[in-house]
């Protein structure tokens, strides 16, 4: 079956000190991989996403991810904090079925940058 | 503006009665999904949708109702079913090509059980 993962329900990290959120994926085939940001109350807002080519993706706000492999994880990256950064972030990933594409995503991870 | 709206932003809908959430999208997207979120399970499919007069069941569909008459258009039908309704909807599209496939999200509908 094909799944995310996100191992830590929560992620609290100081202003200015470097975050990672965790996602790891299990899928047939090449991996589409996103990430998700969404604030209280809001629809999900895009981040960045992996299709191909360079390992290390940047996406909006200073997001970042890098995909690997032989790790099948996709790792959510900032090197320095905000507190407008606290959010439930999602991983997700592309997914075919008989019918079409649709998308599996992680169960989520709420980060909390502390001032 | 472009985007996926979403209508109303919150509903109150009494036992037995059925709900209509409205999603409308002006991207001129193929696909549209419906989500539903609940507090630490992240987001559930409930239908979706590939092209105009078609859609497949996701991994919640029991007591949901969805059509799809037009592209820019994809209702969800709360029924009198679903024993636990009360959630954060969320509606989605995306193109379907290879490359361009990313989700564009709408800003939700908190529907509540009184």
């Amino acid at each position: 079956a094909q799944s995310v993962a996100q191992p830590e329900d929560q992620v609290n990290v100081a202003e200015g000190n470097p975050l990672t959120v965790k996602c790891t994926y299990s899928v047939s085939g090449n991996p589409y991989l996103f990430w998700y940001v969404q604030y209280p109350n809001r629809g999900l807002q895009f981040l960045l996403k992996y299709i191909t080519g360079d390992n290390l993706v940047k996406g909006s706000y200073g997001f970042e991810a890098e995909f690997n492999k032989s790790q099948t994880s996709f790792h959510l990256k900032k090197p320095s904090a905000l507190v407008s950064d606290s959010a439930l972030y999602f991983c997700a990933v592309r997914v075919f079925d008989n019918y079409g594409q649709n998308f599996v995503f992680g169960p989520g991870t709420r980060l909390s940058v502390l001032p | 503006d472009g985007g996926i709206t979403q209508s109303p932003k919150y509903l109150f809908r009494k036992e037995g009665q059925n709900v209509t959430l409205s999603c409308e999208q002006n991207l001129n997207h193929d696909a549209m999904y419906w989500y539903r979120q609940d507090p630490g399970q992240g987001l559930r499919l409930i239908y979706y949708s590939q092209i105009v007069n078609d859609f497949q069941k996701g991994d919640i569909a029991e007591g949901y109702s969805v059509s799809r008459e037009k592209k820019e258009s994809f209702p969800l039908t709360v029924t009198s079913a679903q024993k636990n309704p009360t959630a954060f909807y969320l509606c989605a599209s995306s193109m379907e090509s290879v490359n361009t496939d990313t989700q564009y999200f709408g800003p939700g509908t908190r529907l509540t059980v009184l």
